[in-house]
């Protein structure tokens, strides 16, 4: 079975600085990861998606992830926080099945970006 | 293009009623998955549906079932709604017929705000 642990569930940065929102994930195959991003009463939006052709993804909004397998990490980063930026941020972890996929969804990370 | 649609966006009912959530998958789309989440939490996955047929499902009692009509479009139904069923019911569509990686890539809608009192 699949499983994502998010270490962090606040993180807070000032305006400008880095962000690093960690994922540690199980899984007992070559998984498929996701980060998702949910504003204040919104739905989820797609931030990048890793399938085994890089391991490194860049996403919208300037995110990006690195896969690594020897760490069973999917850490988000982004050189420089923006206000719109505050958000909760789900990792996800996806396992195909001859019926279907189904996600797996870490407990969340709230991000708080301070001007 | 348009993308997932949920309606409707807000709901208020009573213990041991029904109710019935409404999602249109992504144009293209031919699978529809269904989360709850309830305030402070993860998503957790209810079940999917493809081809009208319930596919996969989570640790959810059978009060909660669903349908996927012929143009792909899904409805949710929870019965003897309790208070702990108040939470965001998101849907979310994908395309398992799609020749890509991208067959495991879930679009989610803006969700339904379900409170039970």
């Amino acid at each position: 079975a699949q499983s994502v642990t998010q270490l962090d569930s606040h993180v807070s940065v000032s305006e400008g600085t880095p962000v690093l929102l960690r994922c540690n994930y199980s899984s007992s195959y070559s998984p498929s990861l996701f980060w998702y991003v949910q504003h204040p009463n919104k739905g989820l939006q797609l931030l990048l998606k890793y399938t085994s052709a890089a391991t490194l993804v860049k996403g919208i909004n300037g995110f990006e992830a690195e896969f690594k397998k020897s760490e069973t990490s999917f850490h988000l980063t982004k050189p420089s926080a923006h206000m719109s930026d505050a958000a909760e941020y789900f990792c996800v972890v996806s396992e195909s099945t001859d019926t279907g996929n189904q996600f797996y969804f870490g407990t969340g990370t709230s991000l708080t970006v301070i001007p | 293009d348009a993308g997932v649609t949920q309606s409707p966006t807000h709901l208020i009912k009573t213990r041991g009623q029904q109710v019935t959530l409404r999602c249109s998958p992504k144009s293209g789309h031919d699978t529809v998955s269904w989360y709850q989440q309830a305030l402070g939490q993860g998503p957790q996955f209810i079940f999917q549906y493809y081809e009208e047929e319930e596919r996969q499902r989570g640790n959810f009692p059978d009060r909660f079932s669903g349908h996927q009509f012929p143009n792909y479009s899904s409805e949710l139904n929870v019965n003897a709604l309790l208070l702990g069923d108040s939470a965001l019911y998101l849907c979310a569509s994908s395309s398992l017929r799609a020749s890509d990686s991208s067959t495991d890539t879930q679009y989610f809608g803006p969700g339904t705000r379900l409170t039970v009192l």
